[in-house]
């Protein structure tokens, strides 16, 4: 069975600094690789996604993350965040056997002033 | 507007009752989905339905109980035997494989 670790549960991060949010997954073939942003209290909306072809995918809102098979990870990134990007950000695995995701715990993610 | 609502947004429980939360989509989605979301637990498959009629336990499915009688609808029904409730609950949808969309949740508390 496929898994998620996101290793930060928290990030503090300047507005107008860069953001990395970190994601492993643990599956034995070619995983279909996800993140999803959600608000306090709201459902979740997807920023990107991967299933196969370039390694490098760009998302909504400025957001891009790298798929790397050898360190088996996931990396969000946004180069300048903005203080509406606070939010909790969660990391998802799936297979092309079945429809099921497999959710990390999510990054809460706070940009101070 | 196309979309998955779910309903109520925030249900109150007594202990030994069954309540029932709602989940239509208009997207023509064939599979649907209900998740429980506590804090620092990121989401939890509780049941899935990849077709009308038909429909898997996921990962906690123990206590719940769900139907899909038409392909827009998937309600989930939480009985007594859930013992632990409270939480943030979010039906989903998918139709082009393993992209999932999300309701807005609905907050269950047990009072």
């Amino acid at each position: 069975a496929q898994s998620v670790t996101q290793p930060d549960i928290h990030i503090t991060v300047s507005e107008g600094a860069s953001l990395e949010l970190r994601c492993n997954y643990s599956y034995g073939a070619t995983p279909y690789l996800f993140w999803y942003v959600q608000s306090p209290g709201q459902g979740l909306q997807l920023l990107l996604k991967y299933f196969s072809g370039d390694t490098l995918v760009q998302g909504i809102k400025g957001f891009e993350a790298e798929f790397k098979r050898s360190q088996s990870s996931f990396n969000l990134r946004k180069p300048s965040v903005h203080w509406s990007d606070a939010a909790e950000y969660f990391c998802a695995v799936g297979t092309s056997n079945d429809y099921k995701l497999s959710f990390g715990a999510g990054t809460t993610v706070t940009v101070r002033a | 507007d196309g979309g998955i609502t779910q309903s109520p947004k925030y249900l109150f429980r007594k202990e030994g009752q069954n309540v029932t939360l709602s989940c239509e989509q208009n997207l023509n989605h064939d599979a649907m989905y209900w998740y429980r979301q506590d804090p620092g637990q990121g989401l939890r498959l509780i049941y899935y339905s990849q077709i009308v009629n038909d429909f898997q336990k996921g990962d906690i499915a123990e206590g719940y109980s769900v139907s899909r009688e038409k392909k827009e609808s998937f309600p989930l029904t939480v009985t007594s035997a859930q013992k632990n409730p409270t939480a943030f609950y979010l039906c989903a949808s998918t139709y082009t494989g393993n992209t999932i969309y999300f309701g807005e949740g609905s907050w269950l508390t047990v009072v």
